[in-house]
């Protein structure tokens, strides 16, 4: 079993919708929970994250992290065609080094 | 402030060879991660280099090997290079290990091809 669980997509939606993203881990030890945005031919860049359990919105974005069932979210409102990219979730154990990404959903916004 | 510079972006090697990849970490950062990015999955975790010493290691075999300098850049050296080490190698570097997660900031990555 993967550390982190992530549904590939791909994902297709218009200009405007709000779009869900999720993911899901398998160790409690867990205490942040991070969302990447990764566009084509680039590197990983933060979005947002989270420090345990709870919710955190910057923008149009907003984070979930509900850790009794092991479940991350991304809800991105109003979605742009500039938010077209492959959306990758990522967990830390408090006093680790390493991050455990997930495999990344690609999304499309259509205009 | 310059951001994190990796080099080649891309180059293509044949298998059984060996390769040396590059990365300048962002100013202030003295911690250096990388990571291996097969196409169409997250990134791995290869190992991490604080001040000059390994830092913590992922599931990769010995011929994955890394050294860090006194100015913080680091290098990724890959020997005797397999098709499936054909992947796209992201460099991260941070201030201070991985906290704040906020300020660890990915590379745009070496696109590496194996044939």
């Amino acid at each position: 079993q993967k550390e982190v669980e992530q549904d590939p997509g791909p994902l297709s939606v218009p200009e405007g919708a709000i779009v869900s993203l999720n993911c899901t881990y398998s160790n409690s030890a867990f205490q942040y929970f991070m969302w990447y945005r990764q566009y084509s031919r680039k590197g990983p860049e933060l979005l947002m994250y989270t420090y345990s359990s709870g919710n955190k919105e910057d923008g149009r974005f907003t984070a979930q992290v509900d850790k009794s069932s092991k479940y991350i979210s991304l809800f991105i409102r109003d979605s742009q065609p500039s938010d077209s990219a492959t959306y990758l979730c990522a967990t830390l154990v408090n006093t680790g080094n390493q991050f455990y990404f997930g495999t990344g959903t690609s999304l499309t916004v259509i205009p | 402030e310059t951001g994190v510079t990796q080099s080649p972006t891309h180059l293509i090697k044949t298998r059984g060879q060996q390769v040396t990849l590059r990365c300048s970490s962002q100013s202030g950062h003295n911690t250096v991660s990388w990571y291996q990015q097969a196409l169409g999955q997250g990134p791995q975790f290869i190992f991490q280099y604080y001040r000059e010493e390994e830092n913590g290691r992922g599931n990769f075999p010995p011929r994955f090997s890394g050294l860090q300098f006194p100015n913080y850049s680091s290098e990724l050296n890959v020997n005797a290079l397999e098709l499936d080490d054909s992947a796209l190698y992201l460099c991260a570097s941070s201030p201070g290990g991985n906290k704040p997660v906020g300020g660890y900031t990915f590379g745009s990555g070496t696109r590496l091809t194996v044939v």
